[in-house]
């Protein structure tokens, strides 16, 4: 299975400023004939079950602020929350989607500084 | 607005068995794949095992082979997960969650999920 690990485990960020979390796959989830990389970004509130805020690395759900952002390819790959707000307070996930034995990161717990 | 409504609570033996449903509400199990779930306390998202109806197949996670029966019924757009020979191991919120088949024969990312089932085993 495609191991995926994040980096930090829990980070606090003040108010207004920039979170960044890395993720790592095992193997690439960057599938070269259509140059798509296999990674969705999720965040979950306590209480709630998890929502998607970024699938292909990059794209946006539909909704979601632009003050999340994702980059990286084949291996590597970012999440970015600009302009940190209280509302961002949560746990945030990657996924690999490249193989249907889907797996997932092991959380990142991001809080207010 | 289509929505995935999970059956209630559970509280279960060690050693026994419990049947979560997943109905697909204003919407069709047909043309996607349901997957679970499961987030035990305080940990993270565990990716269980999934079916497409549309194909009839069905894909688990290593770890729950055997143990684990993922199963649907179109007729009535609900989606199954039975997990016996229970511990208390198995105390978690199961979650199931829908994927496209756009990226058949990969897989595609979850875009809608259910409110979660907490099963507690305990004697």
């Amino acid at each position: 299975d495609i191991v995926m690990t994040q980096s930090p485990d829990s980070l606090a960020v003040s108010l207004g400023e920039t979170a960044t979390i890395n993720c790592k796959s095992s193997q690439t989830v960057l599938k070269s004939s259509n140059n798509k990389n296999y990674l969705a970004w999720y965040q979950q509130k306590p209480g709630q079950p998890p929502k998607v805020l970024l699938h292909g690395a990059s794209t946006r759900e539909s909704g979601v602020p632009d003050r999340f952002s994702g980059s990286g390819s084949g291996t590597h790959f970012t999440l970015t929350i600009s302009s940190l707000q209280a509302e961002d307070v949560a746990v945030y996930y990657c996924q690999q989607y490249y193989s249907t034995r889907y797996t997932f990161g092991q959380g990142t717990k991001l809080e207010i500084k | 607005q289509v929505q995935l409504v999970q059956s209630g609570a559970e509280v279960k033996k060690p050693g026994s068995s419990v049947k979560v449903s997943c109905k697909v509400s204003g919407g069709t199990l047909r043309s996607y794949e349901i997957s679970w779930v499961r987030q035990a306390p305080g940990q993270g998202l565990e990716w269980m095992g999934g079916i497409i109806p549309l194909f009839g197949t069905t894909t688990y996670a290593q770890k729950f082979q055997g143990r684990v029966t993922i199963s649907a019924d179109e007729s009535t757009s609900t989606a199954y997960m039975e997990v016996s020979s229970l511990t208390s191991e198995d105390t978690a919120v199961y979650y199931c969650a829908r994927d496209d088949l756009d990226g058949y024969p990969h897989g595609w990312y979850f875009d809608l999920w259910g409110r979660g089932t907490l099963v507690t085993v305990s004697s």
